[in-house]
């Protein structure tokens, strides 16, 4: 199994500061068939299910706000809030569908300094 | 718009069984491969199992393995996950998801989530 390790844990970010998030995949989630790298982000608020942010690690949903930001490929993938808002505060998990059984990060929860 | 809503959570012993379904409209359901994922009180979440659009292909967590079917029914527009020998680490609240692509060979994100039905195992 692919095993998703995201860090740090927790982060506290005052508002209007950028806060990063990385996640590290045990092997390589990208396809060289359709050069896609198959990693999504979800951010989820307390007592919500998770809402989808990104996929192929670094597209946006539809109606994200473009605050948040994926990048990264392989094995090594970052979610950046470029300005962090009093509503971002969630936990946030990525999520590998490359192989299965898919595997999700053990989640990183963001929280205001 | 959208709508997946669980149901059949609840308190069960160990070792017992327990269905879940989940309702599904607003858009074309036997189109869409579908997941159930699952999250303990308190910790992070853990993917359960995915059927293809069509059934004829389902893959599961090795965790539940063996224990849990999951299937569809494309005339009641319902994903359901059948949870048999009950343990106590299956206790989570039990989220129903729909795959993002239509006709889809394969898993990938997920798009659309329920809010959840909350299964505790204990006697």
């Amino acid at each position: 199994d692919i095993v998703m390790t995201q860090s740090p844990d927790s982060l506290a970010v005052s508002l209007g500061e950028r806060a990063t998030i990385n996640c590290k995949s045990s092997q390589s989630v990208f396809s060289s068939s359709n050069n896609k790298n198959y990693l999504a982000w979800y951010q989820q608020k307390p007592g919500q299910p998770p809402n989808l942010l990104i996929y192929w690690a670094s597209t946006r949903e539809s109606g994200v706000p473009d605050r948040f930001t994926g990048s990264g490929s392989g094995t090594d993938f970052t979610l950046t809030i470029s300005s962090l808002q009093a509503e971002d505060v969630a936990v946030y998990y990525c999520h590998q569908y490359y192989d299965t059984p898919h595997t999700f990060g053990q989640g990183t929860k963001v929280e205001i300094k | 718009q959208v709508q997946l809503v669980e149901s059949g959570g609840g308190v069960v012993q160990p070792g017992r069984s327990l269905r879940l379904s989940c309702a599904a409209s607003g858009f074309t359901f036997n189109t869409y491969g579908m997941h159930w994922v699952r999250q303990a009180p308190g910790k992070g979440l853990e993917w359960v199992a995915l059927i293809w659009y069509d059934g004829s292909n389902k893959w599961y967590a090795d965790s539940v393995k063996g224990r849990f079917t999951i299937s569809r029914d494309s005339s009641k527009n319902t994903l359901y996950l059948q949870m048999n020998s009950l343990r106590a680490e299956d206790t989570a609240v039990y989220y129903c998801a729909r795959d993002a692509f239509y006709y889809a060979s394969g898993g990938y994100w997920l798009d659309y989530w329920g809010q959840g039905t909350l299964v505790t195992v204990s006697s």
